[in-house]
């Protein structure tokens, strides 16, 4: 099935270790997007990229990090430079090639850094 | 920041329509309103969009003023499973690309048996 892949779906990890969170699409997308949420809270985005080798800080860049070196996947890296990780992670994609279609979300990740 | 507003929470009765408001009054000429939902602790999923005129598909209702500074998303027949957050998006276009989906806090629907 078509579809974007959040992994893995709760993640834990010491303070001070950087981790990476996998996002791959298999719907052709051309725009990728990564979010936090916290509890009770809205969407903020993290980084976007809009085409392969290219990325753009979002609201809430700060300790993070992002590669885009293949179309389908977009991982995230949590730095120990970022104050509070723990979060619910969400990834998400869009096409470019239309004017107005929608974004597909994957289900998240909960990182929790103890 | 988000370019919209909505209030933080609404009730509805179960088999009732839930109308959900969105303002949007600096929205430009290009952009369109987007609809989501997030069931608790999953993705948002999406429902509905448009640009001026008034969209339906088998989810809901979109009823965008003539003026579109202001949207209201319809549930024409609201069940505890639409118990969610509701998002109201508009989606930035510059060029031929997308632009990034701006969140804000969204509305809390629940629905009352």
């Amino acid at each position: 099935d078509g579809g974007i892949t959040q992994s893995p779906k709760y993640l834990f990890r010491k303070e001070g270790q950087n981790v990476t969170l996998s996002c791959e699409q298999n719907l052709n997308h051309d725009a990728m997007y990564w979010y936090r949420q916290d509890p009770g809270q809205g969407l903020r985005l993290i980084y976007y990229s809009q085409i392969v080798n290219d990325f753009q800080k979002g609201d809430i860049a700060e300790g993070y990090s992002v590669s885009r070196e293949k179309k389908e996947s977009f991982p995230l890296t949590v730095t120990s430079a970022q104050k509070n990780p723990t979060a619910f992670y969400l990834c998400a994609s869009s096409s470019n090639r239309d004017s107005n279609t929608e974004a597909f979300f994957g289900q998240g990740t909960r990182l929790t850094v103890v | 920041d988000a370019k919209t507003t909505q209030p933080p929470s609404m009730d509805c009765a179960e088999g009732r329509a839930a109308n959900l408001p969105c303002n949007h009054s600096t929205i430009s000429g290009n952009e369109y309103v987007y609809w989501y939902r997030q069931i608790h602790s999953q993705g948002p999923q999406y429902i509905i969009h448009g640009l001026k005129n008034n969209e339906t598909n088998e989810m809901a209702s979109l009823i965008i003023t003539e003026d579109r500074k202001s949207s209201t998303l319809i549930l024409p027949h609201a069940t505890l499973r639409d118990t969610a957050v509701y998002y109201c998006i508009v989606r930035v276009n510059y060029g031929g690309s997308q632009g990034n989906l701006i969140f804000g806090k969204g509305t809390k629907l629940s629905v009352k048996p």
